[in-house]
C-alpha cells in the first residue's frame, strides 16, 4: 500500500524549533518530488516547501524561507522539514504529499501534474 | 507567484441538483506542452485532501463520473452533475506548472 506518515509535530514556544518527519512505503521514492503543505485551524490549505528527487532543488514559500529547510533522506525513504525560529502563525496541521511530475526537455521545466498521495498530517503548535 | 481565486467560497446544494466551482489563476495555466497544469482536490471532514481532477479535465483513479473539469489558460471550472451527501467537503484548485505550488481559497460544499 503507498503510504505517507508524518510524525514530530507538537507544542513548542514561539522562537522554538521542530522537527517532522514523513515516512514513506509503498513507491519508489527516490523517484518522486514531495512537498509539505501546512493548513492553520479552520483555514485553506498552504503550500510550504517541495523538493526535488534527489534533493538538488528545493523551493520555499516566502513565509518560511531562511527559517524552514526541507531534506530527504532516499536510503530510508524518509522527507523532513526542520522548523526554526517558529512563529504563532506556522501553527497547523503539516502535511506531506507525493507529486506526480515530469520534465519538460525542450523548455528544460519541471511540471507538477498532481499530488496523488498525502499523509494524515501531524500538528504543530506554536504557543507560550 | 500565480495567484489561484476561487468563486464561490460557499456553496449549499441540494441532493441531486448540480454544482458548479470556478477557478481562475493570475497566469495562464497552460503551457507549451499542451497541458493546463490545475488539479482540483476535496478535503471531506476530518480527511486529508484528495485528487479528483488533474491536467484541468482528467478525473482521478476511481473518482465518480459525475465530476467533471473543465476550462483553459486563466478560468477552470469544476463540475458536479448531481450532488451526493457524500461530495460534502472544502474543494480546492491548485497550480502546477511552476515549483512554487499554490492553491484557492477553497469552496465549501454543503447539503441544504
Amino acid at each position: 500500500e503507498v503510504q505517507l506518515v508524518e510524525s514530530g509535530g507538537g507544542l513548542v514556544q514561539p522562537g522554538g524549533s521542530l522537527r517532522l518527519s514523513c515516512a514513506a512505503s509503498g513507491f519508489t521514492f527516490s523517484s518522486y518530488w514531495l512537498t509539505w503543505v501546512r493548513q492553520a485551524p479552520g483555514k485553506g490549505l498552504e503550500w510550504v516547501a517541495n523538493i526535488k528527487e534527489d534533493g538538488s532543488e528545493k523551493y520555499y514559500v516566502d513565509s518560511v524561507r531562511g527559517r524552514f529547510t526541507v531534506s530527504r533522506d532516499n536510503a530510508k525513504k524518509s522527507l523532513y522539514l526542520q522548523m526554526n525560529s517558529l512563529r504563532a502563525e506556522d501553527t497547523g496541521l503539516y502535511y506531506c504529499a507525493k507529486i506526480r511530475s515530469g520534465y519538460d526537455y525542450p523548455s528544460g521545466h519541471w511540471y507538477f501534474y498532481y499530488l496523488d498521495v498525502w499523509g494524515k498530517g501531524t500538528t504543530v503548535t506554536v504557543s507560550s | 507567484d500565480i495567484v489561484m481565486t476561487q468563486s464561490p467560497l460557499s456553496l449549499p446544494v441540494t441532493p441531486g441538483e448540480p454544482a458548479s466551482i470556478s477557478c481562475r489563476s493570475s497566469q495562464s495555466l497552460l503551457q507549451s506542452t499542451g497541458y493546463n497544469y490545475l488539479d482540483w482536490y476535496v478535503q471531506k471532514p476530518g480527511q486529508s485532501p484528495q485528487l479528483l481532477i488533474y491536467l484541468g479535465s482528467y478525473r482521478a483513479s476511481g473518482v465518480p463520473d459525475r465530476f467533471s473539469g473543465s476550462g483553459s489558460g486563466t478560468d477552470f471550472t469544476l463540475k458536479i452533475s448531481r450532488v451526493e451527501a457524500e461530495d460534502v467537503g472544502v474543494y480546492y484548485c491548485m497550480q502546477g506548472p511552476q515549483t512554487s505550488i499554490t492553491f484557492g481559497q477553497g469552496t465549501r460544499l454543503e447539503i441544504k
